[in-house]
């Protein structure tokens, strides 16, 4: 079964802080990698998502690092604010046939005010 | 951006009923969705893949009897849980793929909670 490990399990960061939370993917096959936020009883909202060709990705304060040679990304969120509290899941799209995403498993963050 | 509907998004029922979710994208057309379940503070698991006009395929231990799932239009897929017990109690979430060109992304519905007495 291809894997996205994703860390850390749950994090808390100061308002104004930077947000960081990292993945790591199995599958060199993976050629998509979104970021969704999961509010409670909400469904997950696409965030900002990279393509293997390109090491970052800027949206506003939301920043992917991409590592192909690490097999490795990472979200970092600037200005972190108490609205950014949240659900975060990495996730690794398989563009074969099953075209399946495979979701990480989650990180809670906290932003204190 | 894309819009997927999902309805209802809170159900409670009597053990032994049989529910019905709809998922539905609005302004897009979807020849691929997905179904999730999702337990507290777990991540989105799969549970089938939806095709327009062809049989669902399904995640290695999901009943397909049991979770019936049903894709008859381009923009409307629907899950029925069958005879519905307490440890089906679970948030359901669908996706659906809208593919523009080269870029192709994933639009999630609201999810919906069920609770089976």
């Amino acid at each position: 079964q291809q894997q996205v490990k994703q860390s850390p399990q749950s994090l808390i960061v100061q308002k104004g802080g930077i947000s960081i939370i990292n993945c790591a993917y199995e599958n060199t096959a993976f050629d998509y990698f979104p970021w969704y936020q999961q509010f409670p009883g909400k469904g997950p909202a696409l965030l900002i998502a990279i393509r293997p060709d390109v090491s970052e990705k800027k949206e506003g304060r939301f920043t992917i690092s991409f590592n192909k040679s690490a097999k490795q990304f990472s979200l970092h969120i600037m200005d972190s604010q108490p609205g950014d509290s949240a659900t975060y899941f990495c996730a690794s799209y398989y563009s074969g046939s099953a075209r399946q995403l495979t979701f990480g498993s989650g990180t809670q963050l906290t932003v204190l005010p | 951006g894309a819009v997927v509907s999902q309805h209802p998004s809170w159900v409670i029922c009597k053990s032994g009923t049989s529910v019905k979710i709809e998922c539905r994208s609005l302004d897009f057309q979807a020849t691929t969705m997905f179904w999730y379940r999702q337990f507290p503070k777990q991540s989105l698991m799969l549970m089938a893949t939806s095709n327009e006009g062809s049989k669902a395929t399904y995640e290695q231990g999901v009943e397909k009897d049991k979770f019936l799932i049903n894709h008859a239009s381009l923009t409307l897929s629907t899950l029925t849980v069958t005879s519905a017990h307490p440890e089906d109690s679970s948030f359901y979430i669908c996706s659906a793929r809208d593919t523009d060109g080269s870029n192709e992304k994933l639009f999630f519905g609201s999810g919906t909670q069920l609770s089976v007495l």
